[in-house]
C-alpha cells in the first residue's frame, strides 16, 4: 500500500529564506507526482507536476525534485516571502493496470514566513 | 476559463439527513474525482468517474456515500443518513483526457453534520 509522508509537518522561517519541504513515498511505482499549495478556506492549488521520467520541474522561485528509487521528492522555494505561508502537499499517483489515476497525499508541511 | 466549481461551498445539517453535493468540472475535462479531507490531514481518494462511467469507488466509506455523473459533466456526491463523522471537506478535481494528467481542485465543500 502506497504510504506518503511529509516532514515537517510545520516550518517557520524568516523572510527571504531558502527552504526545502519533504515528501517520501513508500512505492517507487508512481506515474507522477504533484505539489499542491492549499490556502484556509480555498481548493487546493497545483504548483508542479513531475512525471516519473523527470528529475525535476522549475516554475518561478520553486524547484521540484523527485529520486524514484529513494522514494523521495523535495520542493525547493527560493527567497520565501510571506505570501509563501500556507500549506503544501505532496501526492503520489500510482503507476500500473487498473491504475484509475487517484492521487496518495502525504499530510502536509504548514510553512509559515514571518516578515 | 473557469475552474472546478462546487457548490454549496458550506453546509451545515443534521445527523440523519440526506446531503448532496454538486461539483462542475473544468470544461472538457474527462475525468472527475471525489476526496475528502478531515482537518490537519491530506485529502483521501473516494471516488473517480471516466466520461459518465464511475470506474474506481474503491474509497467510497460505506453504503450511505453514492456518487454519479450521468451526462459525463456534473457530478453529485451524495451521503445519506449522515453521521457525525462525515462531517469534512470535501473536495472535487477534474482532469483532462488522460487520468494520468494534472489534477485541479475545487474550492470544497466544508460538511457539519450536527
Amino acid at each position: 500500500k502506497q504510504e506518503v509522508t511529509q516532514i515537517p509537518a510545520a516550518l517557520s522561517v524568516p523572510e527571504g529564506e531558502n527552504l526545502v519541504l519533504n515528501c517520501s513515498f513508500t512505492d517507487s511505482a508512481i506515474y507522477n507526482l504533484q505539489w499542491f499549495r492549499q490556502d484556509p478556506g480555498k481548493g487546493l492549488t497545483s504548483l508542479l507536476l513531475i512525471q516519473s521520467s523527470q528529475r525535476e520541474q522549475t516554475s518561478g522561485r520553486l524547484n521540484a525534485s523527485l529520486d524514484k528509487s529513494s522514494g523521495r521528492s523535495t520542493l525547493y522555494i527560493a527567497a520565501s516571502q510571506p505570501g509563501d505561508s500556507a500549506t503544501y502537499l505532496c501526492a503520489a499517483r500510482l503507476h500500473g493496470s487498473g491504475n484509475t489515476g487517484k492521487l496518495i497525499f502525504g499530510q502536509g508541511t504548514t510553512l509559515q514566513v514571518k516578515p | 476559463g473557469a475552474g472546478v466549481s462546487q457548490s454549496p461551498r458550506y453546509k451545515v445539517t443534521k445527523r440523519g439527513q440526506d446531503v448532496a453535493l454538486r461539483c462542475d468540472p473544468i470544461s472538457g475535462h474527462v475525468s472527475l474525482y471525489w476526496y475528502r479531507q478531515a482537518l490537519g490531514q491530506g485529502p483521501e481518494f473516494l471516488t473517480y468517474f471516466n466520461y459518465e462511467a464511475q470506474q474506481d469507488k474503491s474509497g467510497l466509506p460505506n453504503d450511505r456515500f453514492s456518487a454519479e455523473r450521468p451526462e459525463g459533466s456534473i457530478s453529485t456526491l451524495t451521503i445519506q443518513r449522515t453521521e457525525q463523522r462525515d462531517s469534512a471537506m470535501y473536495r472535487c478535481a477534474s482532469s483532462s483526457y488522460s487520468s494520468y494528467n494534472e489534477q485541479f481542485f475545487g474550492p470544497g465543500t466544508r460538511l457539519t453534520v450536527l
